[in-house]
């Protein structure tokens, strides 16, 4: 089945400055590939996603890039807010009929002001 | 955009008895819904996959007749913790894929998250 790793477990940038957060996924069918942001006690919201065929994905401040070949994907947070403190889940969609999303161990980010 | 409900929010019991978790989705159909357990600081693990109108799958691991899964209708799916144990004490969160939400060609379904359940087993 499908293994997703997680990388930074906790960062912390100054306000102002980017945040990057590193996920690999293990299954070469799954095509799929949300960023969820979660606040204490809250429920995941979808930040960002991107699909297999494309390669970069930019909402605002948020990007997201996909390697395919690496099988890896990658959060860009640039211009960081303090609001931006949360925990950040990526996740793969299992295989290519799958419908079920296996989620990174995800990444504590502070922003200090 | 789409919206999930879970009810209750937080519920307290007693070990021995038997919790039941619901999970709506107010303003879609779900034919699938899913259901995740998150201990504090951890990542959402997925237990079982609801499906309507026929049996849920289960995560290896998930077992089956402790955690009863029922989805009754396009619209709602229950979790029921049977004679619950204080290990069975975390955050349960529900999920829910949107039908007319289809993302491209991948086949996937956007999913939108309940607020989660608050279970704790004393």
């Amino acid at each position: 089945g499908e293994n997703v790793e997680q990388h930074p477990s906790t960062l912390s940038v100054q306000e102002g400055d980017s945040a990057v957060i590193k996920c690999t996924y293990s299954d070469s069918a799954s095509n799929y590939f949300p960023w969820y942001k979660q606040e204490l006690g809250k429920r995941p919201q979808l930040i960002i996603d991107i699909r297999s065929n494309v390669g970069e994905k930019k909402d605002q401040r948020i990007a997201v890039t996909l390697n395919k070949t690496a099988k890896h994907f990658s959060l860009h947070i640039t211009e960081t807010q303090p609001e931006d403190s949360a925990v950040y889940f990526c996740a793969a969609k299992s295989g290519e009929y799958g419908n079920k999303l296996v989620f990174g161990a995800g990444t504590i980010l502070r922003v200090k002001s | 955009g789409a919206v999930v409900s879970q009810h209750p929010s937080r519920v307290i019991c007693k070990s021995g008895t038997s919790v039941k978790i619901e999970c709506r989705s107010l303003d879609f159909q779900a034919t699938t819904m899913f259901w995740y357990r998150q201990f504090p600081k951890k990542s959402l693990m997925l237990m079982a996959t609801s499906n309507e109108g026929s049996k849920a799958t289960y995560e290896q691991g998930v077992e089956k007749d402790k955690f009863l899964i029922n989805h009754a209708s396009l619209t709602l799916s229950t979790l029921t913790v049977t004679s619950a144990h204080p290990e069975d004490s975390s955050f349960y969160i529900c999920s829910a894929r949107d039908l007319d939400r289809v993302i491209g060609t991948s086949g996937s379904y956007e999913q939108f998250f309940g607020p989660g359940t608050r279970l704790t087993v004393l």
